[in-house]
């Protein structure tokens, strides 16, 4: 089955630096890669996503580029924001189904 | 538009019970997926239904069950519980599944003691 590994787990940053996290996936059936923003006791909310045959998406301070070839995605974002600190969790759909990393605590410092 | 809505929300249970969580899917969506979340196994897919029929279903013990209704709501069961079964349980729903954005619910909390 589909094995998503996402790293890194924690990531600190400075308020108005950038942030990034990747993530690879094992199937090349994979064709949906969204991503979501968990904060403490909330559900996932989706932020992007991304199909397999787009390389690069956008929406405002966030990016996602997928390498197909490679089996790699990652996520994006600029300027951060104390109100990005939160879990981002990556995944990979297949046959009716999201696989998902283990996560990424972010944490932006003021 | 409403979004997905879980019921109830909040749960404890005593192990060997049952219990039954309910998911009402976003208006129009017909896919309806259930995941559960764990501080130690993460995010896990349980199963997904779409015209009440299951079209995938995780690696979980046959206590796990679910079903989907005429009318795309969910209900998935969980029979004599365990102690590791306490988790978010988290329902999700999208167009057809095949690919379309995912929407997830609160979640329904269920803690077994």
């Amino acid at each position: 089955g589909e094995n998503v590994e996402q790293h890194p787990s924690t990531l600190s940053v400075q308020e108005g630096d950038s942030a990034v996290i990747k993530c690879t996936y094992s199937d090349s059936a994979s064709n949906y890669f969204p991503w979501y923003k968990q904060e403490l006791g909330k559900r996932p909310q989706l932020i992007i996503d991304i199909r397999s045959n787009v390389g690069e998406k956008k929406d405002q301070r966030i990016a996602v580029t997928l390498n197909k070839t490679a089996k790699h995605f990652s996520l994006h974002i600029t300027e951060t924001q104390p109100e990005d600190s939160a879990v981002y969790f990556c995944a990979a759909y297949y046959d009716y189904k999201l696989s998902f990393g283990a996560g990424t605590t972010v944490t932006v410092r003021a | 538009k409403a979004g997905v809505t879980q019921t109830p929300r909040y749960l404890i249970k005593t192990r060997g019970q049952q219990v039954t969580l309910s998911c009402s899917p976003i208006s129009g969506h017909r896919s309806v997926s259930w995941y559960q979340q764990t501080p130690g196994q993460g995010l896990q897919f349980l199963f997904e239904y779409f015209s009440e029929t299951q079209r995938n279903k995780g690696n979980f013990p046959g206590r796990f069950s679910g079903r989907q209704f005429s009318n795309s709501r969910s209900e998935m069961n969980v029979s004599t519980l365990e102690l590791g079964d306490s988790a978010l349980y988290l329902c999700a729903s999208s167009l057809s599944g095949s690919g379309n954005t995912i929407y997830f619910g609160e979640g329904s909390w269920l803690t077994v003691v």
